[in-house]
């Protein structure tokens, strides 16, 4: 599977748009882009994935750069409670965790 | 819709015991991974089974096993504790594999 690299914090203003990068130069052509966030020592809750378009439900927005390099995970209007740490994987299966990003959403 | 359940949700055991740890997936799920989160390791993948079959297994002992019913159920099993066994145990559930995976709250596992 395919490395991930994450910024390891970042802190958004409530109300603000969180956006959250994710590099993955090595991805291969049949890999997907998951998003998953982690809130204090819950189990991993999906957000979103996708393998070539950019996608968006009622959580979150992925961009996927055309070159499937890198990917931008969007808030739209963050809120208190998305205060989590927010992993990035590429896989086909058997995901890899990396330390993925703390998102601090700040009052 | 319910979603996984692992039982127990804490569990406090001493070195060289042994334990099972039981996750239920969401319904019509066949694919279960399971996966040791610890402070210093992060998330792991342990393995992966699929309709009763383990398809992919990751860099731990022996002692860490596992199995799958055919309601799709699933269990691991470690054998002969050790202290840095202790971390959170999560179970995942899938439809198949390049689908989302959903995981339950987990079991913390607690070696004393």
């Amino acid at each position: 599977d395919a490395k991930t690299t994450q910024p390891p914090s970042m802190d958004c203003a409530e109300g603000r748009a969180a956006n959250l990068p994710c590099n993955h130069s090595t991805i291969s052509g049949n890999e997907y882009v998951y998003w998953y966030r982690q809130i204090h020592s819950q189990g991993p809750q999906y957000i979103i994935h996708g393998l070539k378009n950019n996608e968006t439900n009622e959580m979150a927005s992925l961009i996927i750069t055309e070159d499937r390099k890198s990917s931008t995970l969007i808030l739209p209007h963050a809120t208190l409670r998305d205060t989590a740490v927010y992993y990035c994987i590429v896989s086909r299966q058997n995901f890899v965790f990396g330390p993925g990003t703390r998102l601090s959403v700040l009052p | 819709k319910a979603g996984v359940t692992q039982t127990p949700r804490y569990l406090i055991k001493t070195r060289g015991q042994q334990v099972t740890l039981s996750c239920s997936p969401i319904s019509g799920h066949r694919s279960v991974s399971w996966y040791q989160q610890t402070p210093g390791q992060g998330l792991q993948f342990l393995f992966e089974y699929f309709s009763e079959t383990q398809r992919n297994k990751g860099n731990f002992p022996g002692r860490f096993s596992g199995r799958q019913f055919s309601n799709s159920r699933s269990e691991m099993n470690v054998s002969t504790l050790e202290l840095g066994d202790s971390a959170l145990y999560l179970c995942a559930s899938s439809l198949e594999a390049d689908t989302e995976a959903f995981f339950g709250q987990g079991t913390r596992l607690t070696v004393v």
